[in-house]
């Protein structure tokens, strides 16, 4: 079955070091996506691609860095210049195309200790 | 201006109750809308699509007024397993998801 992957599902970090996201998509979607979720808010866009080797920034991406070096594989840094580091992260994917449905990984929870 | 917005709740209503969610979006030139659902401590999950005649679920009826940027969601004959966050999902023209602050909703017996 096709799908997105999201790793580590949970991941404590200490103050002062990157961490890396990865999210594995074999659906072959052009566009791929992360967000931040903190308790109690919604989704807020740090970075998105919509091919490979491209990617733009969203409306929260200062402390975070991608890459986007295959079509299926879009992993989220989070680094040391993120000063609230703690919360939810989610990948995202989709085709272009005003119907397709937006597919999910289960999420990543980021924990700075 | 948020891109979208999202009345944030919650909405706590009984039961068989009908409930109505709304959201507005700035940007004239998107595309498409919907509507997820999230429960606790999970990713979203979609609820349906939201075309420009309006459509309908079930018990779910979603409606979009393009000349007022808004789309909303009408939730008929509550249950308890209908108690989430409501999130509003709009795709502009460049492939932007951009994803409303989400309204929560919870159903008493």
């Amino acid at each position: 079955d096709g799908g997105i992957t999201q790793s580590p599902k949970y991941l404590f970090r200490k103050e002062g070091q990157n961490v890396t996201l990865s999210c594995e998509q074999n659906l072959n979607h052009d566009a791929m996506y992360w967000y931040r979720q903190d308790p109690g808010q919604g989704l807020r866009l740090i970075y998105y691609s919509q091919i490979v080797n491209d990617f733009q920034k969203g409306d929260i991406a200062e402390g975070y860095s991608v890459s986007r070096e295959k079509k299926e594989s879009f992993p989220l840094t989070v680094t040391s210049a993120q000063k609230n580091p703690t919360a939810f992260y989610l990948c995202t994917s989709s085709t272009p195309g005003h119907r397709n449905t937006i597919y999910f990984g289960e999420g990543s929870w980021l924990t700075v200790v | 201006r948020k891109e979208v917005e999202q009345d944030p709740g919650p909405f706590n209503v009984p039961e068989g109750a009908t409930v109505a969610f709304n959201c507005t979006y700035s940007n004239s030139a998107s595309q498409s809308f919907f509507w997820y659902r999230q429960d606790c401590r999970k990713e979203p999950k979609l609820l349906m699509s939201v075309y420009s005649s309006g459509n309908e679920d079930g018990r779910f009826t979603a409606q979009l007024n393009r000349a007022s940027q808004y789309i909303s969601l009408l939730i008929r004959d509550s249950k308890l397993s209908d108690s989430a966050t409501y999130l509003c999902v709009v795709r502009s023209s460049a492939s932007k998801i951009i994803f409303g602050s989400g309204t929560r909703l919870s159903i008493r017996p």
